[in-house]
């Protein structure tokens, strides 16, 4: 079965302060992806990745960064946390899209990250 | 404006009911329609998809319905049970763009009374 963990999985941080919030995944999966969840809505894509070292922009990029080391590793980065960004973070991963061009995302946990 | 949208944002049925979960999107490319189901604390798991080629898909007591015309789609979950009682989240995604990007709903909050 599909395997993403997160760490940490709740994070206090200061406005102004650098966050970096880290996903692995176990399954050999080719493409890795990070959402936001705010109270009461649904995910929204904020990066992806098809290959390591490459990452491209989702929906809501603005005041994040990420990098893909390897392809187990996916990281998701605030240079500089503000209020407007605390929510949860999910990272998922999927298998090749292949000819299909669309595959299952496997979540991991969830990081609750609050920004004071 | 909201790609996909869901109603009823929460839903409470009896156990043994049908429960029945909208769904409905603007973008005429969206093709993959995958379903999660989410706990609390948990992150959300797929638990039923469909291609737009379809207009109906079946994997036990779930049942997806699929209108193109529309735009609509509707999950059923036949005889409902307590552990059925989740968050459902609709998401939607276009295949031929090759990312895997997907686009989700603000969810259906389920509860099944026993």
């Amino acid at each position: 079965e599909a395997a993403v963990t997160q760490s940490p999985r709740s994070k206090v941080a200061v406005t102004g302060g650098k966050v970096t919030l880290s996903c692995h995944q176990t399954n050999n999966h080719d493409y890795m992806y990070w959402y936001r969840q705010d109270t009461g809505h649904g995910l929204r894509l904020i990066h992806y990745s098809y290959v390591a070292d490459s990452t491209e922009k989702g929906d809501i990029p603005d005041g994040y960064k990420a990098s893909r080391p390897s392809q187990e590793n996916f990281s998701l980065i605030l240079e500089l946390a503000s209020l407007s960004q605390t929510a949860v973070y999910f990272c998922a991963s999927s298998e090749g899209l292949g000819g299909r061009n669309y595959a299952e995302q496997f979540f991991g946990p969830g990081t609750r990250l609050t920004v004071l | 404006q909201q790609q996909v949208r869901q109603s009823p944002q929460s839903l409470t049925v009896w156990e043994g009911e049908t429960a029945i979960l909208n769904c409905s999107y603007e973008n005429s490319a969206f093709d993959y329609f995958p379903w999660y189901q989410q706990f609390p604390g948990e992150g959300p798991a797929l638990l039923i998809s469909i291609l737009s080629v379809s207009d109906k898909k079946e994997d036990g007591r779930f049942t997806i319905f699929f209108n193109k015309r529309e735009k609509k789609l509707s999950l059923h979950i036949a005889d409902s049970q307590p552990g059925d009682s989740a968050t459902y989240f609709c998401a939607a995604s276009e295949v031929n763009t090759n990312t895997g990007k997907l686009t989700f709903g603000d969810g259906t909050v389920l509860t099944v009374k026993p």
